[in-house]
């Protein structure tokens, strides 16, 4: 059973440079999300969804754009890359009611 | 804004010690508060969960204890291992229109000592 799967595992991106962090779930959840993880600040909410077609804002949303077009793709893309999105980037799925949500093995991005 | 405020950022127990971390949330239409723990080059995991019904939970050496007059809950590590070493992060769940959303604390690295 392999969960919550993201690739890559680890990128470095120029600035302005785009990419897209793939992430695929197989246990049927409805709700998926994408965190971001900084030293000392916690995982802080950049997108989440309810559902297939579903998407909405989190906390940190600037800079990112997302998609749902099946429930078991939540992708994100960076546009134009920059500094500050460097980060380890963990996605996330949540079964039912969203009340557990199993964790990625995170995507370690640095903007050089 | 912090809707989770946890503490404190680390902490050094040693091994069969008590660790005890705290958190404090504001909104009350939180529901669900789950603990997570992270090892280094790894994803969160869920730990132990706890609704606001309920004072106490307990799932082998964790305890979750939690104050909802003073919007307060904490996570009790009894008989601390090496092996416990890691990043514990506490949660909130919204109900409502952040259905399934959660709030983060900070997290605190737990070391404990052989």
């Amino acid at each position: 059973n392999a969960g919550v799967t993201q690739t890559p595992k680890f990128r470095i991106l120029k600035i302005g440079q785009s990419m897209t962090l793939q992430c695929t779930q197989d246990m049927n959840h409805n709700y998926m999300y994408w965190y971001r993880q900084d030293p000392g600040m916690g995982l802080k909410l950049i997108y989440y969804s309810v559902g297939a077609g579903i998407t909405d804002k989190g906390e940190v949303p600037n800079g990112y754009n997302v998609s749902r077009s099946t429930t078991e793709d939540f992708p994100l893309r960076l546009e134009l890359a920059a500094p500050s999105q460097t980060s380890v980037y963990f996605c996330a799925s949540g079964g039912g009611r969203g009340t557990e949500a199993f964790f990625g093995q995170g995507t370690r991005l640095t903007v050089v | 804004q912090q809707q989770v405020k946890q503490s404190p950022q680390s902490l050094i127990v040693q091994k069969g010690g008590i660790s005890i971390i705290n958190c404090a949330y504001e909104n009350t239409a939180f529901d669900y508060f789950p603990w997570y723990q992270q090892f280094p080059g790894k994803g969160p995991a869920l730990l132990i969960a706890i609704r606001p019904d309920v004072s106490e939970k307990k799932e082998g050496r964790f305890t979750i204890s939690f104050n909802k007059s003073a919007k307060q809950f904490s996570l009790h590590i009894m008989d601390s291992q090496p092996g416990d070493s890691a990043t514990y992060f506490c949660a909130a769940k919204g109900r409502g229109s952040t259905l399934g959303r959660l709030y983060f604390g900070r997290g605190t690295q737990l070391t404990v000592w052989p």
